[in-house]
């Protein structure tokens, strides 16, 4: 069974920094490209940014909202996935989700984990 | 970026009922690269409908996907309890993007 599992999130101050996991099981991680959506209070689901899989190079792909300021790693030893987002502003609140790509040319997401919110406050 | 627009906000039905959900994209979705996903509050979202009307992995088949180009519709034959949800529209065709969902909500 295919599991997704992310932790990290928190409530933050604005300017800090925060790294988010995510562990999956149940796939051969490494094969696959891996992406983060977020989804703030109320609103509807936003694509951040993807991974693809090592052996399509390993490389990133942002939305422009948030391109500079976050950064997606992966480590395929321990089939886990990272989001780091610098900088942190208010409107970066949301409950981000990790979610497998079905492959590294079709971006559209055929499992995704529960979420973990992510709080930005004084 | 394509721009989703889902119809209606929120459709009020009950069970048994057909619900038909629409998303209009601002410009062509090349190859009918459209996802549906349905998501329920505290859980994750979950994949029903890729390519505009492929059925995933242990969807029933009471889901069905069809439209091209700008005009996309999501349709539940007859509505099962479990079927009260947000559901949103994905097109992956470029910059991957969503609706902004409808709520389909017990009547």
């Amino acid at each position: 069974e295919v599991q997704l599992v992310e932790s990290g999130g928190g409530l933050v101050q604005p300017g800090r920094s925060l790294r988010l996991s995510c562990t999956a099981s149940g796939f051969t991680f490494g094969d696959y490209t891996m992406s983060w959506v977020r989804q703030a209070p109320g609103k509807g689901l936003e694509w951040v940014g993807f991974i693809r899989s090592t052996p399509y190079g390993g490389t990133t792909e942002y939305a422009a909202s948030v391109k500079g300021r976050f950064t997606i790693s992966r480590d395929d030893s321990k089939s886990v996935a990272y989001l780091l987002v610098n900088s942190l502003k208010t409107e970066d609140t949301a409950v981000y989700f990790c979610t497998r790509q079905y492959s590294s040319a079709l971006y559209y997401f055929d499992y995704w984990g529960q979420g973990t919110l992510v709080t930005v406050s004084s | 970026d394509i721009v989703l627009t889902q119809s209606p906000g929120t459709l009020s039905l009950s069970p048994g009922e057909r619900a038909t959900l629409s998303c209009r994209a601002s410009q062509s979705v090349g190859s009918s690269y459209l996802a549906w996903y349905q998501h329920k509050r505290g859980q994750a979202p979950r994949l029903l409908i890729f390519g505009a009307s492929s059925r995933a992995t242990g969807i029933p088949d009471r889901f069905s996907g069809s439209g091209s180009g700008t005009d996309f519709t999501l349709t539940i034959s007859r509505l099962e309890p479990e079927d009260f949800a947000v559901y949103y529209c994905q097109q992956y065709g470029s910059s991957p993007t969503f609706g902004q969902g409808t709520k389909v909500e017990i009547k």
